[in-house]
């Protein structure tokens, strides 16, 4: 079993729809729950990170993260077509030094 | 201020040959952290670099090493190439190692190994 489990998708939605992108996981140690996201030919691109549980707001993106059921999840509102990547999960712990592990990553194409 | 810069962008190298990898971090940032990127793996960590160490490394054969100058600028290298190693790799930094959870990648080498 994967530390970190993610649906690859592909998702596709319609332009303005929300959509819902998740990620399980199986060590409790993690701490640090990032969410990033990748267009072809492209390095990850940061979008938000979130410590523990709770949620987080930046513009259209929403973070949550339930560490009672090991579950996060990140939330586009109004999604628009330039929002069409792949979006990867990533957690990391302090287990004698940071790592950081990722999902697989889900791709999602917002259709105009 | 500058991102992080890979060179090579693009690499063709044959089975048996060795590969070096450059990445420049972002100015400022300690840590850099090496990924292996594949279509059946994903984003899998090679390793991390700290004030010239290595603090912290994946499931990857012994081929697979790498180091930090006094700059924080590193490098890895792949020696004795298999045709599996085809891949991209990104580099990541960070501020501290600390701070992982903030990481800023840059764009990518791909290699391809014929």
């Amino acid at each position: 079993q994967k530390e970190v489990e993610q649906d690859p998708g592909p998702l596709s939605v319609p332009e303005g729809a929300i959509v819902s992108l998740n990620c399980t996981y199986s060590n409790s140690a993690f701490q640090y729950f990032m969410w990033y996201r990748q267009y072809s030919r492209k390095g990850p691109e940061l979008l938000m990170y979130t410590y523990s549980s709770g949620n987080k707001e930046d513009g259209r993106f929403t973070a949550q993260v339930d560490k009672s059921s090991k579950y996060i999840s990140l939330f586009i509102r109004d999604s628009q077509p330039s929002d069409s990547a792949t979006y990867l999960c990533a957690m990391s712990a302090n287990t004698g030094g940071f790592k950081t592990i990722f999902g697989a990553g889900t791709r999602l194409f917002v259709k105009a | 201020k500058a991102g992080v810069t890979q060179t090579p962008r693009y690499l063709i190298k044959t089975r048996g040959q060795q590969v070096t990898l450059s990445c420049s971090p972002i100015s400022g940032h300690r840590s850099v952290s090496w990924y292996q990127q594949t279509p059946g793996q994903g984003l899998q960590f090679l390793f991390e670099y700290f004030s010239e160490t290595q603090r912290n490394k994946g499931n990857f054969p012994g081929r697979f090493s790498g180091r930090q100058f006094s700059n924080s600028r590193s490098e890895m290298n792949v020696s004795t190439l298999e045709l599996g190693d085809s891949a991209l790799y990104l580099c990541a930094s960070s501020l501290e190692q600390s701070s992982s959870y903030e990481q800023y990648f840059g764009p990518g080498t791909r290699l391809t190994v014929t």
